[in-house]
Order: C-alpha cells, then sequence, then structure tokens
C-alpha cells in the first residue's frame, strides 16, 4: 500500500523554467491537496481539489497551476520558476469527510537558481 | 478563517524528561484539530486528533493532548521522552462545516538530548 506517491524527489529548475510535479494516492481519497513547507512557516495551502473535477485557490497560488487528472492524480505545475518557489513541496490526501485526516506523501524539495 | 501559534520554535528536552509542546488556534467556528510529526527528510504522519468528546486525546507513540476550549488551545504532552522523539512536530485545525482545508502551524522542532 503506496499511500500517496510524489515524484520527483528532487528538482533543480533555473529561473524561467517550467515543470510539473506529479501526485497520486491510491486510497480512493475524494480530496487532494498540494501544500509548501518553507523554514518557520509551516505548511501553506497552495491550491487544492475537494473532489474530481473541481480546484480551487489556497493561500499561496501566485504563480502555480493544478490539474486533477482523475480521482487519484494530482499535479501541479510551474510555468515560470522563480527563486522564491524554492521549497519543499507536499501534496495530501484525504476523504471529502470532516474531521478526517489528511495522509501526506514524501515531498518534493525544489531548488530554482 | 482561521490561524494556529505555535509559540516554541524550538525545544530541546533531555531524553526521560517530560515534554509540553504549545498550540493556541484562533477561529470563528468549531474546529477539529490535529497534531502532526514530521522526521527528517520525511512526509507528515497523524500523531492524534480531537474532533468531539473527551478533551484528553491519546496519540501514537505514547503522546497525548488536551483541548481547552475556553483557553482556545491543544497542547501535546509526553510523560517521557526518548531520542527518536526528535522531529518537528506540527497543530493543525479544519474548520466545521468548511470543507477539508487544513491550516498548519509554523511548527517546533523538539530536539532531545542524550
Amino acid at each position: 500500500n503506496a499511500g500517496v506517491t510524489q515524484t520527483p524527489k528532487f528538482q533543480v529548475l533555473k529561473t524561467g523554467q517550467s515543470m510539473t510535479l506529479q501526485c497520486a494516492q491510491d486510497m480512493n481519497h475524494n480530496s487532494m491537496y498540494w501544500y509548501r513547507q518553507d523554514p518557520g512557516m509551516g505548511l501553506r495551502l497552495i491550491y487544492y481539489s475537494a473532489s474530481e473535477g473541481t480546484t480551487d485557490k489556497g493561500e499561496v497560488p501566485n504563480g502555480y497551476n493544478v490539474s486533477r487528472l482523475n480521482k487519484r492524480e494530482f499535479s501541479l505545475r510551474l510555468e515560470s520558476a522563480a527563486p522564491s518557489q524554492t521549497s519543499v513541496y507536499f501534496c495530501a490526501s484525504s476523504y471529502f469527510r470532516q474531521g478526517t485526516e489528511a495522509f501526506f506523501g514524501q515531498g518534493t524539495r525544489l531548488t530554482v537558481v | 478563517a482561521q490561524s494556529v501559534t505555535q509559540l516554541d520554535s524550538q525545544v530541546p528536552v533531555f531524553e526521560e524528561a517530560p515534554v509540553e509542546l504549545r498550540c493556541n488556534y484562533s477561529s470563528s467556528v468549531s474546529v477539529y484539530l490535529f497534531w502532526y510529526v514530521q522526521y527528517p527528510n520525511q512526509g507528515l504522519q497523524l500523531l492524534l486528533k480531537y474532533l468531539s468528546g473527551s478533551t484528553l486525546v491519546k496519540g501514537i507513540n505514547g503522546f497525548e493532548a488536551e483541548f481547552n476550549k475556553s483557553q482556545t488551545s491543544f497542547h501535546l504532552r509526553k510523560p517521557s521522552v526518548h531520542i527518536s522523539d526528535t522531529a518537528e512536530y506540527f497543530c493543525a485545525v479544519s474548520g466545521v462545516g468548511y470543507g477539508q482545508n487544513f491550516v498548519f502551524g509554523p511548527g517546533t522542532r523538539l530536539s532531545v538530548l542524550p
């Protein structure tokens, strides 16, 4: 049982390059999330998808786009990477039922130079 | 909207000593409360959660937390820590009636010293 799988685990980009972070879950969860983690700031929500076919902005959506490809997969795209997007990115999923916890992937460490 | 404060960014403690990690939240609605642990270079995993009922919640690895509605707090405690408890701990809330969005605190780094 893999849970939430993120690829890649590490990535170095040059300013202006684009890339897509992939996330897949095998727990039949409805909701999926993308967070970024920066020192001293905890996790901040970038985008979320409450259910297949819907996506919504979180706290820090600027510079990102998402696609909920199907129930299992939720990708995050950086169209033109900036140094401010250097961070650790976490994908998470949960049932769409209040009070249930989120399950997290192992993270993607992204450096933009 | 909800917000979470974790006043202690770092907590050093000696092995076998007790520890308390503080969490306070702000919300205009009722909340569900969570504590997550993050070991180095790993994702977050759930330690415990409070939904309703008894205000004392027990979790994995000997941790427990107490919900105090009047003080809007959800402090995490362990009576005797081990070296293996060295990690970062995050408090999180989700608002009742506000879907499943989780708001996280900035985290507390617990360092257990031999």
